[in-house]
């Protein structure tokens, strides 16, 4: 298995901008998060779909953060416009969620640098 | 409070002794839990879980669940270098959402 993908792996734009994140979760995983790590606030959670549905969406930080999920095999993460303190990595990861399945797997992450 | 608190600062042990990692979670719900490891660059990658109280053992590394206390610990015996790396505790709430805590860095000294 290849295991979920991510692109670009990094993406550096400026303020103001328009950033599209990508993710591929694993095949046959019911459920996609998409998260943020940076040094001050650690690993938190943005948003999450449960078979392509968004569930909990409590985590985004504002209305320039969306995200969709239009199919099973593909979500995106957009940032419009973009802004300095978005600059962190952002995670995608997927699971099955089952007795002993709800393991979560990580994408690679991408690197994200808004100047 | 927050959900997961990780409160020890950076670990540094000899090679060849047993780092000891502690969490503690707020929500008594809670029913799964998990220690990820993160290299520095890399993405959280899962090394232990366990969902009910008592040891779990997996190779160099244990962990250890107390519900009655709302705390997870993980050991990792015979500390290798290539053991160097921040360990996150991470606690599934309602609907498989995952709470995580900070992180706690150790650093493994030959």
């Amino acid at each position: 298995d290849a295991g979920v993908i991510q692109s670009p792996r990094h993406e550096v734009t400026e303020m103001g901008q328009e950033v599209t994140l990508r993710c591929k979760p694993i095949s046959g995983h019911d459920y996609l998060f998409w998260y943020r790590q940076t040094m001050m606030r650690g690993l938190e959670l943005l948003i999450y779909f449960n078979n392509n549905v968004p569930i909990d969406d409590s985590g985004m930080p504002e209305d320039r953060f969306s995200a969709k999920m239009p199919n099973a095999s593909f979500s995106t993460l957009k940032i419009q416009p973009s802004e300095p303190r978005d600059s962190a990595v952002y995670f995608c990861a997927s699971s099955l969620v089952g007795q002993s399945t709800d393991t979560q797997y990580f994408g690679p992450g991408t690197r994200l640098t808004v100047l | 409070q927050k959900e997961v608190e990780q409160n020890s600062g950076p670990l540094s042990v000899p090679e060849g002794a047993i780092a000891s990692l502690n969490c503690t979670y707020s929500d008594r719900g809670s029913q799964s839990f998990f220690w990820y490891r993160q290299y520095s660059g890399k993405s959280p990658e899962l090394i232990m879980s366990i969902y009910s109280n008592g040891d779990k053992e997996d190779g160099r590394f244990t962990a250890q669940l107390n519900k009655a206390s709302q705390y997870v610990s993980l050991l990792i015996r015979d500390s290798q270098p290539s053991d160097s790396a921040t360990y996150l505790c991470a606690v599934t709430r309602r609907n498989n959402r995952l709470a995580f805590g900070k992180g706690n860095q150790v650093v493994v000294i030959p």
